[in-house]
């Protein structure tokens, strides 16, 4: 199974800021997700990223608000920006073999506060 | 698109009962089914999954069956323990990506 840690654990940003979300595997993987759960909620997928490739984003999730990179094959960063206090959630990075059908593993989730 | 439903959204039961966790979904092409645990501040952890071509897997106390013709599947979980209570959320997808259900919340009383 893939561990995967993730940088903050929790943050509380000022509207109108940016936050970066690190997210490191410790194995090569083909797929990493993100995703977002708001308090109490389901997961949504906000975007696929994909090394060598651009983001997949999801129907209501644009790349100027969640901007994604994929430097290689154990490592991705999710920034959302331009928050305001709708953006409060939970981020999780997961990451699967070569589908979404190969196990995925969750990381422990960023909780971000926008004030 | 794929859509799952799962019920119930809350779930009590004593120490030492069976818990059933249901889900349906829409799409027919879809294939694989896991389960996750999640803990309170904690990311989902996978409990057990189900593909197509199996109609029932055990772990231990944890089992899954899947009924391809209803489009359902299901989680059973034995004889509780208060460690068992966290919030439960199925996923089904067709290779493309995983749609979650909108989670149970189990809690086992002592």
């Amino acid at each position: 199974s893939a561990v995967i840690s993730q940088k903050p654990s929790r943050d509380i940003c000022q509207r109108g800021t940016s936050l970066t979300i690190q997210c490191q595997v410790d194995s090569q993987v083909t797929m990493m997700f993100w995703y977002r759960q708001q308090p109490g909620q389901s997961l949504t997928l906000i975007a696929t990223a994909n090394q060598g490739s651009e983001a997949t984003y999801e129907s209501g999730f644009v790349i100027d608000k969640f901007p994604i990179s994929r430097p290689n094959l154990t490592f991705s960063t999710l920034t959302v920006s331009n928050m305001s206090p709708e953006d409060s959630s939970i981020y999780l990075c997961s990451a699967s073999g070569t589908s979404s059908t190969d196990t995925q593993y969750f990381g422990p989730g960023t909780r971000l506060t926008v004030l | 698109g794929e859509n799952v439903e799962q019920h119930p959204s809350t779930l009590s039961v004593q120490e030492g009962d069976s818990a059933v966790i249901k889900c349906t979904y829409s799409d027919s092409a879809s294939n694989y089914f896991p389960w996750y645990k999640q803990e309170l501040g904690k990311g989902p952890q996978l409990i057990i999954d189900i593909r197509s071509n199996v109609g029932e897997k055990k772990d231990q106390r944890i089992a899954v069956t899947l009924n391809k013709t209803a489009k359902h599947f299901s989680l059973h979980i034995t004889e509780t323990q208060p460690e068992d209570s966290a919030v439960y959320f199925c996923a089904a997808s067709n290779t493309d990506k995983l749609i979650f259900g909108t989670g149970t919340r189990l809690q086992v009383f002592p």
